[in-house]
């Protein structure tokens, strides 16, 4: 079976440009995650998706990220007018359900790169 | 303050030791808690969830404690393929986002 999807692998993009991100979570999952990781940094959460509910967006760093989940599968992060700070690797993560004892799998990241 | 606090070593010791990581989280609401895994450059691989009681999986052990909101993973005999980041992780509440805190790195030599 597959696993957690994204594309594209690597993505180097000018500054000011705009950028789409695409995750692909395991088929019925109904919890999405989005979080960014810098060179030698931590996981830091951006967003976070489940079911139908409202998704979680306090940790977006800026009015320029957004995300959304169509039909409740794929899931789309926008970064608008990039900046050089964007550079990380962006990593979406899905899960079955949330709560104890549920484990997240994630996608092997876009590696985004602003010159 | 961070919501999740890790030490983040280097803990460098010999195959066949004993190591500890601490971990400490701010949001007392906070629901379940995990240990993930991370090699260099790849993607973090859960590891154990940690429950109240405390539980075991092999020469791995998590502990809880959530009067002092503290949480540790203890590895036994050491080996060659521990060596990795090791991201303590919090649910803020049921059915609510994963916080990972920074990692502690561990390498583990012959």
């Amino acid at each position: 079976g597959a696993g957690v999807s994204q594309s594209p692998s690597n993505k180097v993009t000018e500054k000011g440009k705009d950028v789409e991100l695409r995750c692909d979570p395991i088929s019925g999952h109904t919890a999405l995650y989005w979080y960014r990781q810098s060179l030698g940094q931590g996981l830091e959460f951006l967003i976070y998706f489940q079911g139908n509910s409202a998704p979680d967006k306090s940790g977006l760093p800026s009015d320029r990220f957004s995300a959304e989940r169509t039909g409740g599968s794929v899931s789309t992060l926008t970064i608008q007018r990039t900046q050089q700070e964007d550079s990380a690797v962006y990593l979406c993560a899905s899960s079955a359900m949330s709560g104890a004892g549920t484990e997240a799998f994630f996608g092997q990241g876009t590696r985004l790169t602003v010159v | 303050r961070k919501e999740v606090e890790q030490d983040p070593g280097p803990f460098n010791v010999p195959e066949g030791a004993t190591v500890a990581f601490n971990c400490t989280y701010s949001n007392s609401a906070s629901q379940s808690f995990f240990w993930y895994r991370q090699d260099c450059r790849k993607e973090p691989k859960l590891l154990m969830s940690v429950y109240s009681s405390g539980n075991e999986d092999g020469r791995f052990t998590a502990q809880l404690n959530r009067a002092s909101q503290y949480i540790s993973l203890l590895i036994r005999d050491s080996k060659l393929s521990d060596s990795a980041t090791y991201l303590c992780v919090v649910m803020r509440q049921a059915g609510t986002a994963l916080i990972f805190g920074k990692g502690t790195t561990l390498s583990v030599s012959s």
